[in-house]
């Protein structure tokens, strides 16, 4: 399994922009990269995904480095409403099964 | 559309009795699953489905039950509550063939289950 580190948590300022680091070093070449966020006391949401090249969304940006043993999730312009644990995901199993770690809480200051 | 609704929203139960959780989604998805959730942790899959009349189990199915008998509705029925299942359920679905993105779930709003 691709196993992943991510810092337990990671505070910004309001209206900043926000990189949330994450390792996954034993990671296949056809795993995908998912991104989901968990707002609290809510259901975990997709953020973004991606396989080798940087994508984008209205949510987020996603960059991943060339070897594929990290990515990076960017939040262009932080809100309190993105104040969340950001999980990230380095595999979905045949069963379409994602393997979920601790997450990093996102802690927005205004 | 609602997307993926769970039911109850909060339950108390007392060791030894059995009840079911409901979710229901009206996207037409083909994928359904149930996770659970414990403080500070990360999801762990109980049950999932690939389409009605199929079902299979997950990292941490013993306790639970699932069936699947139209593509909306994937109920968890708890046979014998135990201290142990007090947690955080949540369901989810998403599409898994076609064009359509696999990668995308959808998670309803979560049952906060105590076992007493």
């Amino acid at each position: 399994d691709a196993k992943t580190t991510q810092p337990n948590s990671m505070e910004s300022n309001e209206e900043e922009p926000v990189h949330l680091p994450c390792n996954h070093s034993t990671i296949s070449g056809t795993d995908y990269i998912h991104w989901y966020r968990q707002l609290p006391s809510q259901g975990p949401e997709y953020v973004i995904h991606g396989l080798t090249s940087n994508v984008n969304n209205r949510m987020a940006s996603l960059a991943i480095a060339e070897d594929r043993k990290s990515s990076t999730l960017i939040l262009h312009r932080a809100t309190l409403r993105d104040a969340a644990v950001y999980y990230c995901i380095p595999r979905m199993d045949s069963n379409y099964q994602l393997i979920w770690g601790a997450g990093t809480k996102l802690i927005i200051k205004p | 559309n609602a997307g993926v609704t769970q039911t109850p929203k909060f339950q108390v139960l007392k060791t030894g009795q059995s009840m079911t959780l409901q979710c229901a989604q009206d996207m037409n998805h083909e994928y359904m699953s149930w996770y659970r959730q414990d403080p500070g942790m990360g999801l762990r899959l109980i049950h999932y489905s690939v389409g009605a009349g199929i079902t299979d189990q997950g990292e941490v199915p013993n306790g639970y039950n699932v069936s699947r008998s139209t593509t909306e509705d994937f109920p968890l029925r708890l046979l014998s509550a135990a201290p142990s299942q007090t947690s955080v359920y949540f369901c989810a679905s998403s599409y898994i063939s076609g064009e359509r993105s696999s990668y995308e779930q959808y998670f309803g709003p979560g049952t906060r289950l105590t076992v007493t």
